[in-house]
């Protein structure tokens, strides 16, 4: 069973808010990515940790703040973002890196006002 | 460098009509290659994937073949359904460290009954 768990499923916030997405994979992966993906384009990729550390963050800006508290569960912390923001932020999940399949969760959406 | 280039879309087909949608890359390597699909308003399902050369990928009715000699992975399906309407990613990654995933533009496919 290949299943990545998102939460929440849609989420309004303001420009001042504090809020979180989360992640959760059951299957034992050891990479877990988050990539934003704006309407009727391709995913992007955001960041990407390995065994529960950060291994890759692409160019972010620093109101993205990404929390990995354990092999199982990822976050995404988000603080004073833009309305350009606003965006389909998909969570995934691979056995480890280098060449193994990528899942996908159903995503978060995301409408900043 | 790595790239997937996808045929542009839309794309609308009747019911039972065979479908191809053509996916070449340019990589650095041997990657390992992919389709996934987007029903609207959910977030990536793998739909299959080839990772070495010749090898051909298959579910619910969908194939593709991983062609190096063509740098291809065409997407085809003998009898398209009103459920197979969607949008389709090519993908390709090329088993380095980062494990990230090339996607093509993506092709909105739109079956009518």
């Amino acid at each position: 069973d290949t299943e990545v768990t998102q939460t929440p499923k849609h989420l309004v916030m303001g420009m001042t808010n504090k809020k979180s997405l989360k992640c959760e994979q059951h299957m034992g992966h050891r990479a877990m990515y988050w990539y934003k993906q704006k309407a009727k384009k391709p995913p992007e990729l955001m960041f990407v940790y390995s065994y529960e550390k950060l291994s890759i963050n692409e160019s972010v800006p620093s109101r993205f703040s990404p929390e990995c508290p354990n092999s199982s569960l990822l976050n995404l912390h988000l603080h004073a973002l833009q309305p350009e923001d606003s965006a389909l932020y998909l969570c995934a999940s691979s056995r480890a890196l280098s060449g193994n399949t990528i899942y996908f969760g159903e995503g978060s959406w995301l409408t900043v006002v | 460098g790595n790239s997937v280039t996808q045929m542009e879309g839309p794309v609308t087909l009747s019911e039972e009509a065979f479908l191809t949608i053509n996916c070449t890359y340019t990589a650095t390597g041997y990657p390992s290659l992919f389709w996934y699909v987007q029903y609207p308003g959910e977030g990536l399902q793998l739909l299959l994937k080839a990772t070495k050369a010749d090898d051909k990928g298959s579910n619910k009715g969908f194939e593709a073949t991983y062609r190096k000699e063509t740098t291809s992975f065409h997407l085809e399906k003998g009898s398209v359904q009103v459920s197979d309407s969607a949008v389709y990613f090519c993908a390709l990654s090329d088993k380095t460290g980062a494990n990230n995933l090339f996607f093509g533009t993506g092709t909105r496919l739109t079956v009518i009954p």
